[in-house]
């Protein structure tokens, strides 16, 4: 069982560009959440979803971001016109269900490090 | 706002030492606490879960306690070993189910 993917692993943009990360969530798992981290800092929340529907997009910005994740196919974060600040790791994460409800653990990828140039 | 903290940022002990880490939470009463470890360029790794009636648990070398009074949970690696440097993070969930993590204390475990 494969663990969550994400890809790419490096991405650089030149500012104004569109940048976009995905994850592939563990087999079985129809909850995802992504994560923003700067260096010597923590992680930080951005959005959470299930299959189609956003659940809490409390932590993302309220321009340029968004994410998706379809029914058939990865979750996606989408940045729009990046700037220098958006430089950052950005993780994924899934779980079988909602960590509130059955005290699951959350599983992480590897994260897409992007730097704006 | 629901808050983890986790006071040390960075934690320096011996090889051989226990290593006592804290995480302290603020403005709700999380019914559990997860702790993960992270090394560089990784993505955080799930170490263990503990629940709010459980006033500790084992894993192999690390104990996990949580103190509802103190709104607090400490976590302790014995015996360490310098394989155990690395940023440990305290999680809770938050009021929508996600996760809500603390900085992260950056432990070195020196020869």
């Amino acid at each position: 069982n494969a663990g969550v993917m994400q890809n790419p692993r490096h991405l650089v943009r030149r500012r104004g560009q569109e940048a976009r990360l995905r994850c592939s969530p563990m087999k079985g798992h129809s909850h995802v959440y992504w994560y923003r981290q700067l260096p010597e800092e923590g992680l930080k929340f951005m959005v959470y979803l299930q299959k189609e529907n956003i659940i809490d997009e409390s932590g993302m910005p309220k321009e340029r971001f968004s994410a998706e994740f379809p029914k058939e196919g990865p979750s996606i974060l989408r940045i729009q016109q990046v700037v220098r600040g958006d430089s950052a790791a950005y993780f994924c994460a899934s779980s079988p269900a909602n960590p509130g409800q059955a005290h699951t653990e959350a599983f992480f990828g590897q994260g897409t490090r992007l730097t704006v140039v | 706002s629901q808050k983890i903290e986790q006071n040390s940022e960075a934690l320096n002990i011996q090889e051989g030492k226990t290593a006592t880490l804290t995480c302290n939470y603020t403005n709700y009463s999380p019914a559990y606490l997860q702790w993960y470890r992270q090394d560089p360029g990784r993505g955080p790794v799930f170490l263990l879960l503990i629940r709010e009636n459980e006033k500790e648990k084992r894993k192999e070398r690390l104990k996990v306690t949580f103190d509802t009074t103190l709104k607090q949970s400490l976590f302790h690696i014995t015996a360490s070993q310098p394989a155990d440097s690395a940023t440990y993070l305290c999680a809770a969930r938050g009021s929508q189910g996600n996760l809500i993590f603390g900085k992260g204390t950056k432990l070195s475990v020196k020869p």
